[in-house]
């Protein structure tokens, strides 16, 4: 079956700081891959996606690349700042699953000013 | 973008009561909703797929029973925990898939938190 595996937390960081989120997965097939992160009390929002490889999704100066080869899909950003402290959930969806989605552990990032 | 809400936000009720949570999408067709459970600091965990029309898919473990799935609508989706007992307490999610485009993005709601006394 598919399975996601995120890089364990948690991620503590300085403003402006590079981050980097590993996130490597399993499928049978050809799956989309998320990226979603939840704030405190609150759903998860979708940050970004990549539906096929060397798709780069990106959104709010996050970025990653869909790596078949390597079947990763890395979350990074250039510059954190402290409102992007939140929990990251890598994830993956596929049709031939009936579209459900099979989700990663989560890592908990924390920006310090 | 797409919106999911759900119904109500929070909820605290005693044991042996029965809650009903309101997964609505509100400016497009789902003929497909999830519901996830997510406990603290965990990752979510898919409970069952609700297909409109249709009796709901559950995933190995869920009692159907327990959690009932109504799909009556194509914009509405709704969870019974009946018999609630403190450890039906959780933070439960709902998801749902636009009718009209390809692709597996999912839009998720804003979650509802039960506490079961």
């Amino acid at each position: 079956g598919n399975s996601v595996t995120q890089m364990e937390g948690p991620v503590t960081l300085s403003e402006e700081a590079f981050l980097t989120i590993n996130c490597t997965y399993t499928a049978t097939g050809y799956p989309s891959l998320f990226w979603y992160v939840q704030y405190p009390g609150e759903g998860l929002q979708l940050l970004l996606k990549a539906t096929k490889a060397d798709d780069k999704g990106s959104n709010k100066g996050f970025e990653a690349t869909y790596r078949k080869e390597t079947t990763s899909f890395h979350l990074e950003k250039g510059s954190v700042q402290v409102s992007d402290s939140a929990v990251y959930f890598c994830a993956l969806s596929d049709l031939p699953n009936a579209g459900k989605s099979t989700f990663g552990d989560g890592t908990t990032l924390t920006v310090k000013p | 973008g797409a919106v999911v809400s759900q119904h109500p936000s929070r909820v605290i009720c005693k044991s042996g009561t029965s809650v009903k949570i309101e997964c609505r999408s509100l400016d497009f067709q789902a003929t497909t909703m999830f519901w996830y459970r997510q406990f603290p600091k965990q990752s979510l965990m898919l409970m069952a797929t609700s297909n409109e029309g249709s009796k709901a898919t559950y995933e190995q473990g869920v009692e159907k029973d327990k959690f009932l799935i109504n799909h009556a609508s194509l914009t509405l989706s709704t969870l019974t925990v009946t018999s609630a007992h403190p450890e039906d307490s959780s933070f439960y999610i709902c998801s749902a898939r636009d009718s009209w485009t390809t692709g597996e993005t999912q839009y998720f709601g804003p979650g509802t938190r039960l506490l079961v006394l």
